[in-house]
């Protein structure tokens, strides 16, 4: 079992590229999450994905854009990127309620 | 009020000293509770969790849960260097879907 695999571990954007990081599991888990880390800040929730077919919003959503595009995959998109996207991503996925989460790696980006 | 709060420290302990670290949340249904470690540069991973209130054991982790005071602790005892790293909190709302994090504790182990 690989867990939560995320790509890329980094990346450079300039100010108002796109892109797309991915993000997928191999545990056959039901939920999906999406969070950022800034110092002092904790992990914030950007999207999550209770179950495959269903995405929320979570305490941070605006700049993004997430697809749970089948059980295992749950992307986050930047639509155009801002300095203040500069953060580190990471995924999460969990069985169901009552379980604990999972953490990919994570994805270390910064736009300039 | 954040819903999930920790001293953000730095906590110092000499090796081998007990080290404890707390956490208080706001919703009062929440009905599970877990401890993650994350060292610098790496993802968290799950060390402990607690369904109960009491205590509960895990080698030299022991998570205490008052519900009523609405506070969770994570003691480790025998503390060593390879314990310094930073130490979240996180309770599911009461939906059980959503997770609050706590902005952590950075504790560090003294040789």
């Amino acid at each position: 079992n690989a867990g939560v695999t995320q790509t890329p571990k980094f990346q450079v954007l300039k100010t108002g590229q796109s892109m797309t990081l991915q993000c997928a599991q191999d545990m056959n888990h039901n939920s999906m999450y999406w969070y950022r880390q800034d110092p002092g800040m904790g992990l914030r929730l950007i999207y999550y994905s209770a179950s495959e077919g269903t995405t929320d919003k979570g305490e941070v959503p605006n700049g993004y854009n997430v697809s749970r595009l089948n059980k295992r995959e749950f992307s986050l998109r930047l639509e155009s990127a801002a300095p203040s996207q500069t953060s580190v991503y990471f995924c999460a996925s969990r069985p169901g309620q009552g379980y604990e989460q999972y953490f990919g790696p994570g994805t270390r980006l910064t736009v300039t | 009020q954040k819903e999930v709060e920790q001293n953000s420290g730095p906590l110092s302990v000499p090796e081998g000293a007990i080290a404890s670290l707390n956490c208080t949340y706001s919703d009062r249904v929440s009905q599970s509770f877990f401890w993650y470690r994350q060292y610098s540069g790496k993802s968290p991973e799950l060390i402990m969790s607690i369904y109960s209130n009491g205590d509960k054991e895990d080698g030299r982790f022991t998570a205490q849960l008052n519900k009523a005071s609405q506070y969770v602790s994570l003691l480790i005892r025998d503390s060593q260097p390879s314990d310094s790293a930073t130490y979240l909190c996180a309770v599911p709302l009461r939906t059980g879907n959503q997770f609050y994090f706590g902005t952590g504790t950075s504790l560090t182990v003294i040789p």
